[in-house]
């Protein structure tokens, strides 16, 4: 079966080190998005592509990238870890291809910068 | 703006009693509204979505109604079961604008039924 999946489910860092969360899913979605969520904020997008070499940013984007150099997958690093940044990270993705259209979550990446 | 605000943060419901959360946005461009829920560990999912060209929605017990010229929806979960405990987040977004398949989400309702 297609299936988004994330890695790690949970990390532990220190400030100001570099971090990336992995995102990989099997569906052939055009559309990848990142979010956090964070208790009373909901969820908040961070990064979003919409095909292979295209990145756009959201609305919480400072100190987060993302690349994507295949349909698959869409890691999101944090360049220099702040505790500002832990947090739950979900990846979801989209197929495009209809208006509108579902998005899928994988299951999370539980964040702690200490 | 691009909020939506999402009302209350959370919600405690006997069994067989009738869940309401409700939701407000800004941008009139905004023309699908979907409700996902969250068990606790998991990724949301999709539970059930509007188009604004509709008043309601019903999908066995649960119900969205939309209210256009307020700018407002509801979820409603009729005969509401422990099982539905979770946490329920209402979004918005322009389906076919320039912000295509971005989701804008509300701060999330945590829903407690108790047996």
């Amino acid at each position: 079966d297609a299936e988004i999946t994330q890695s790690p489910r949970h990390k532990i860092t220190e400030t100001g080190r570099q971090v990336t969360l992995a995102c990989h899913q099997t569906w052939n979605h055009n559309n990848m998005f990142w979010y956090r969520q964070d208790l009373g904020h909901g969820l908040r997008l961070i990064h979003y592509s919409y095909g292979v070499q295209d990145t756009n940013k959201g609305e919480v984007s400072d100190g987060y990238s993302v690349s994507r150099s295949n349909t698959e997958d869409l890691p999101l690093t944090l360049e220099s870890a702040a505790s500002s940044q832990t947090s739950v990270y979900f990846c979801a993705s989209s197929s495009g291809l209809a208006v509108p259209n579902e998005q899928f979550f994988g299951p999370g990446t539980r964040l702690t910068v200490l | 703006q691009q909020q939506v605000k999402q009302s209350p943060q959370s919600l405690i419901v006997q069994k067989g009693g009738i869940s309401i959360i409700n939701c407000a946005y800004e941008n009139t461009a905004f023309d699908y509204f979907p409700w996902y829920q969250q068990f606790p560990g998991k990724g949301p999912a999709l539970l059930i979505a509007i188009r604004p060209d509709v008043s309601e929605k019903k999908e066995g017990r649960f119900t969205i109604s939309f209210n256009k010229s307020a700018k407002q929806f509801s979820l409603h979960i009729m005969d509401s079961q422990p099982g539905d405990s979770a946490t329920y987040f209402c979004a918005a977004s322009n389906a076919g604008g320039t912000s295509y398949g971005k989701l804008t989400f509300g701060q999330g309702t945590i829903l407690t039924v108790h047996p």
